[in-house]
């Protein structure tokens, strides 16, 4: 299994909250995502990084922002969580050389509350 | 505009039945094109993929998928069902000079005995 975690598993937040989520990687793959699933949508993308420092957004990218200071860490921040944001958050990473170029590998998600 | 289509949102087969999900895609691009499964309160897993050459390709539990142009299409097939391969299956389509990828809303398999 690629090396990918996420922090924390489980959050519960009120509304109006700042949120942070964690991926960490230890594969050096220069990609990361970060994805959100819901029922009836399968998974949306919402900023991803192509490089330390460099990010870009996806389809769903409103309300979040990201940072990647360094290659193993790619953070997800929720500035102020709202009820919408009630998810299931997915990072996935993908190396740009080989057979595996192309290839997307995910964490385990993040379920994120927010009442 | 890119998209993946899948649209059998439920199925249900039969242990040691024949089992084929639908995929349908849209994208400008060359496509690489994949099939990830989902079990319950778990990750994505890679089940095959296709980036080019043979339209048939073999993957992982026993999968294979079919890459047809001409339909738009990469279906993904099971000769014989396990108890075990009942889970949440995505299609994604991503493109050979993009960095994203666009998944469809998946198809939830149901196996009874």
């Amino acid at each position: 299994d690629a090396g990918i975690t996420q922090s924390p598993r489980h959050k519960v937040t009120e509304t109006g909250t700042p949120v942070t989520l964690r991926c960490h990687q230890t594969e050096n793959h220069r990609y990361m995502y970060w994805y959100r699933q819901d029922p009836g949508h399968g998974l949306r993308l919402i900023h991803y990084s192509y490089g330390v420092k460099d990010t870009d957004k996806g389809e769903v990218s409103d309300g979040y922002s990201v940072s990647r200071s360094k290659t193993e860490d790619f953070l997800l921040t929720l500035e102020s969580a709202t009820s919408s944001q009630t998810s299931v958050y997915f990072c996935a990473i993908r190396g740009t050389s080989g057979k595996q170029s192309y290839e997307q590998y995910f964490g385990p998600g993040t379920r994120l509350t927010v009442t | 505009a890119q998209s993946v289509t899948q649209p059998d949102i439920h199925i249900t087969v039969s242990e040691g039945a024949s089992l084929e999900l639908r995929c349908n895609y849209s994208y400008g691009a060359t496509p690489y094109l994949f099939w990830y499964v989902q079990s319950p309160g778990q990750g994505l897993q890679l089940l095959l993929k296709y980036f080019s050459g043979d339209t048939l390709v073999q993957g992982i539990k026993g999968f294979e998928a079919e890459f047809k142009r001409s339909q738009s299409s990469f279906n993904l097939r099971k000769p014989s069902v396990h108890w075990s391969d009942a889970a949440e299956y995505f299609c994604a389509v991503g493109a050979h000079t993009g960095n994203q990828f666009y998944f469809g809303t998946g198809t939830s398999l149901t196996v009874i005995p």
